[in-house]
């Protein structure tokens, strides 16, 4: 079975800096990866995901993550962070025909002022 | 379009008793997955259901089991429940073949005392 391992439990930027989250995963086939956003008390929203294709992909609130398939990552990154970024960040991978989306513990996002 | 709601929003059982979550999925959307997120455990896969036939089924106790009806609303009921089954429910929708896009809801905060 896949499984999804994010190494930061917290980071802490300060606004207006850049920003990497990372994520490891492990599957045996081609990984659907995902990542998603949770902010207190709500559920997730998509921020991008890979299928297949272009390794850099683009998602919503200036978000971009990039496959490596020889390191098995697909991190996160943002040139510029904001106040309102503040919020736990899940990587996820999937599998083909199958919506068991494995979810890794989350990485706690807190952005200074 | 509206998208996935879940009800009731908090909930508050005794050990013992046996609880109902309910979720709307987005208009169009067939699949319907549930998760348990806690803050030990994280987020974990409880069960999928496309078309009103649960497709794949996570590592819980048969206590927790769910329905699709044929408007794709979908319910997850836990009998018997026990404190550690204090935690945030989540509901996912998606329109593709998995591992489509989720949509996930607001959650079902549930608290057993």
């Amino acid at each position: 079975a896949q499984s999804v391992t994010q190494p930061d439990i917290h980071i802490t930027v300060s606004e207006g800096a850049s920003l990497e989250l990372r994520c490891n995963y492990s599957y045996g086939a081609t990984p659907y990866l995902f990542w998603y956003v949770q902010s207190p008390g709500q559920g997730l929203q998509l921020l991008l995901k890979y299928f297949s294709g272009d390794t850099l992909v683009q998602g919503i609130k200036g978000f971009e993550a990039e496959f490596k398939r020889s390191q098995s990552s697909f991190n996160l990154r943002k040139p510029s962070v904001h106040w309102s970024d503040a919020a736990e960040y899940f990587c996820a991978v999937g599998a083909y025909n199958n919506n068991d989306m494995r979810f890794g513990a989350g990485t706690r996002l807190t952005v200074k002022p | 379009k509206a998208g996935v709601t879940q009800t009731p929003r908090y909930l508050i059982k005794t050990r013992g008793q046996q609880v109902t979550l309910s979720c709307s999925p987005i208009s169009g959307h067939r699949s319907v997955s549930w998760y348990q997120q806690t803050p030990g455990q994280g987020l974990q896969f409880l069960f999928e259901y496309f078309s009103e036939t649960q497709r794949n089924k996570g590592n819980f106790p048969g206590r927790f089991s769910g329905r699709q009806f044929s408007n794709s609303r979908s319910e997850m009921n836990v009998s018997t429940l026990e404190l550690g089954d204090s935690a945030l429910y989540l509901c996912a929708s998606s329109f593709e073949q998995p591992p489509g896009e989720q949509y996930f809801g607001p959650g079902t905060r549930l608290t057993v005392t």
